[in-house]
């Protein structure tokens, strides 16, 4: 496909429950990012990779958080012993070049709306 | 900490109207400023993305403008339509990251 995919695209989850959630980016793209969007907010930047390096994690809320791009394509963001809190839209992004201070255009996917009972 | 206000909140208008949405960023040394569109349960589709050299784009009946030394951008749509309806968001870079505004809840009646 031409653009940012997610899977799955909602997910209900109970409270304790671990979740993953899988994107795929724009073929070639470098850079990858995971954002959290609650209801009503902009989306809140959570982590980014470079290849599959993760080169900056500190919007990650907690360490029930983790995410990977082991082969610097296809990431996974995972939730352990997910609490209500965690219910989101979590959104995905990929760009081209490798960014830093000068950002080069982010591409979206459609997001995965997460709701933890 | 570059922060990224959005106003108003929420605007409803009749069809036909022209509308102007506002970003207002604290931090005017950015290198480029993105506005998207993000329909109810949807993920984020690029609207504009004018560079920090630049004043203004235009894409069709938006037109979006960039006053670095105020931080401020505006988004301006002309003859707003029912399917204009939807979420507008404004962006900056961070380090490494986009830093996004509230956004504003457009709701065009017909």
């Amino acid at each position: 496909g031409a653009g940012v995919s997610q899977s799955p695209r909602y997910k209900v989850a109970k409270r304790g429950q671990d979740v993953a959630l899988r994107c795929d980016p724009i073929s070639g793209h470098v850079s990858l990012f995971w954002y959290q969007q609650a209801l009503g907010q902009g989306p809140e930047f959570l982590t980014y990779f470079q290849n599959e390096a993760q080169l900056d994690k500190s919007g990650l809320p907690s360490d029930r958080f983790f995410a990977e791009r082991p082969e610097g394509s296809v990431s996974t963001l995972k939730i352990q012993r997910t609490q209500q809190e965690d219910s989101a839209v979590y959104l995905c992004a990929s760009s081209f070049a490798s960014g830093s201070f000068g950002l080069d255009e982010q591409f979206f996917g459609p997001g995965t709306r997460l709701t933890v009972l | 900490k570059q922060e990224v206000t959005q106003i108003p909140a929420a605007l409803s208008v009749p069809e036909g109207e022209n509308l102007v949405l506002n970003c207002s960023f604290t931090d005017s040394a950015i290198y480029n400023l993105q506005w998207f569109r993000q329909d109810p349960g949807k993920g984020l589709t690029s609207l504009l993305l004018i560079q920090s050299s630049q004043r203004e784009q235009t894409s069709g009946r938006l037109n979006a403008s960039l006053d670095k030394s105020s931080g401020r951008s505006t988004l301006y749509i002309a003859a707003s339509q029912p399917g204009d309806s939807a979420t507008y968001l404004c962006a900056v870079p961070g380090f490494q990251k986009l830093v996004f505004g509230t956004g504003t809840r457009l709701l065009v009646s017909p």
